[in-house]
């Protein structure tokens, strides 16, 4: 089955890095995306990987993808107020492009 | 990045009528475009997949007479939520397939808040 699971709530200091963790059933997922959604809203890709690399770093944000344990997180360096915002992961699932699995998402709170 | 806009942002409208939400790519071509509905505070339910020129497929689930969906172009698809309900109030938002060098991104417009009194 299809199935995206995430921490719903992660709470950090103004200028610590943040760690936000997923895991994924689907084995065949081709690409693994995180997005970003600030309060009203809608989605900002925020970048994605592909299921044969193990890393990505992009600025101060490094996705880290263990294929093995299908497990995927999301790093953020020096994480400023402007951070906060709930984060999704996704992934697609086998075959394909056609559509997007999400996680539950995560609260970010970043606190003085 | 690639830019997708969805319109109206916000929509207000009585039960019993029906509302259109247009969802727009404005500077690539999208072949496929998705619909999702998002209930406060939770993920994204897929409800329906967009390509153009053809019928939505549904998710399992979603009333396709009640959701009808319209690709009519490759930058333009439609949801017509048809004799809406207080239930049917949530967000809604689009996205649509970009394939890039890199591979595949699919990128999300901005939602419409729908709220039916």
């Amino acid at each position: 089955g299809e199935d995206v699971e995430q921490s719903l709530f992660l709470s950090v200091r103004e200028g610590d890095s943040s760690v936000i963790n997923c895991t994924y059933t689907d084995s065949s997922s081709t690409y693994l995306y995180w997005y970003k959604q600030e309060p009203g809203a809608g989605l900002q890709l925020l970048t994605y990987i592909f299921s044969n690399m193990d890393m990505k770093q992009d600025q101060r944000l490094t996705v880290l993808l263990n294929k093995k344990d299908k497990h995927l997180s999301l790093r953020i360096a020096d994480t400023q107020t402007g951070d906060s915002a709930i984060y999704f992961c996704a992934e697609t699932p086998s075959g394909g492009y056609n559509k997007l699995i999400f996680g539950a998402g995560t609260r970010l709170a970043v606190h003085p | 990045g690639a830019v997708v806009s969805q319109h109206p942002s916000r929509v207000i409208c009585k039960s019993g009528t029906s509302v259109k939400i247009e969802c727009r790519s404005l500077d690539f071509q999208a072949t496929t475009m998705f619909w999702y509905r998002q209930f406060p505070k939770k993920s994204l339910m897929l409800m329906a997949t967009s390509n153009e020129g053809s019928k939505a497929t549904y998710e399992q689930g979603v009333e396709k007479d009640k959701f009808l969906i319209n690709h009519a172009s490759l930058t333009l698809s439609t949801l017509t939520v048809t004799s809406a309900h207080p239930e049917d109030s949530s967000f809604y938002i689009c996205s649509a397939r970009s394939r890039d060098r890199a591979g595949n991104t699919i990128y999300f417009g901005e939602g419409s808040w729908l709220t039916v009194v």
